[in-house]
């Protein structure tokens, strides 16, 4: 595997439901990220993970709870979700630090909640 | 707070020709970085170009090309001799030097006229 890649890449699932997305990056990065993208709305950023540490939380409802278990491994634990949050969930990696700070991105989870 | 704005949803292009693609910023900052970013229909996000904002000189990659313009807080995407494969929603992105966090703007969606 090289890059980022996320898993499932379809998810459907009720509103009583728990389930988790899993991100992993290859590319040897210390800082991880999730976001958000609806139909029509830019990119929101919901959690940043930088050292394994969680450094931003953009007021994301504790329905969505992220992990971060190591540098090249995060997740998005989700539970009792509204239809308001079907949407693609991205996750992306960077180098914090370094001279480029450009995030590299998976391809995404498609999330539909009934 | 910076925010990103790109204001033309959709752009159309003859293929082989030129196309550039719009984006203003806001910030207060002096140490920070654009990029463009190319999200496809697969809905994988690609970085297509990085300005770092101590930079004068437009950046470059192959086809593509910059305009930024720090004090009118400008940063154009041009696509020379367009491609098929260049049908995309493309978005504007900034970054400060010490903030990991990325603004995107709304994005806009491009199509190729073959």
């Amino acid at each position: 595997e090289t890059g980022v890649t996320q898993t499932p890449r379809h998810l459907v699932m009720g509103m009583t439901n728990k389930k988790s997305l899993k991100c992993e990056q290859h590319l040897g990065h210390n800082a991880m990220y999730w976001y958000k993208q609806s139909a029509k709305k830019p990119l929101e950023l919901m959690f940043v993970y930088n050292f394994k540490e969680q450094t931003e939380n953009n007021s994301v409802p504790s329905r969505f709870s992220p992990e971060c278990p190591n540098s090249s491994h995060l997740f998005l634990h989700l539970h009792t979700l509204q239809p308001e949050d079907s949407a693609l969930y991205l996750c992306a990696s960077s180098q914090e630090g370094s001279q480029t700070y450009e995030q590299y991105f998976g391809p995404g989870t498609r999330l539909t909640v009934t | 707070a910076q925010t990103v704005t790109q204001s033309q949803p959709e752009m159309s292009v003859q293929e082989a020709e030129t196309v550039t693609l719009s984006c203003t910023y806001d910030t207060s900052e002096s140490d920070y970085y654009l990029f463009w970013y190319k999200q496809p229909p697969s809905r994988q996000m690609i970085l297509v170009i990085r300005q770092e904002a101590y930079k004068q000189q437009n950046a470059t990659e192959n086809r593509f090309s910059v305009n930024f313009q720090k004090a009118a807080k400008s940063f154009s995407l041009k696509i020379s001799d367009s491609q098929l494969g260049d049908a995309a929603m493309y978005f504007c992105a900034y970054r400060s030097r010490a903030n990991s966090k990325l603004t995107f703007g709304k994005g806009i969606t491009l199509s190729v006229r073959p």
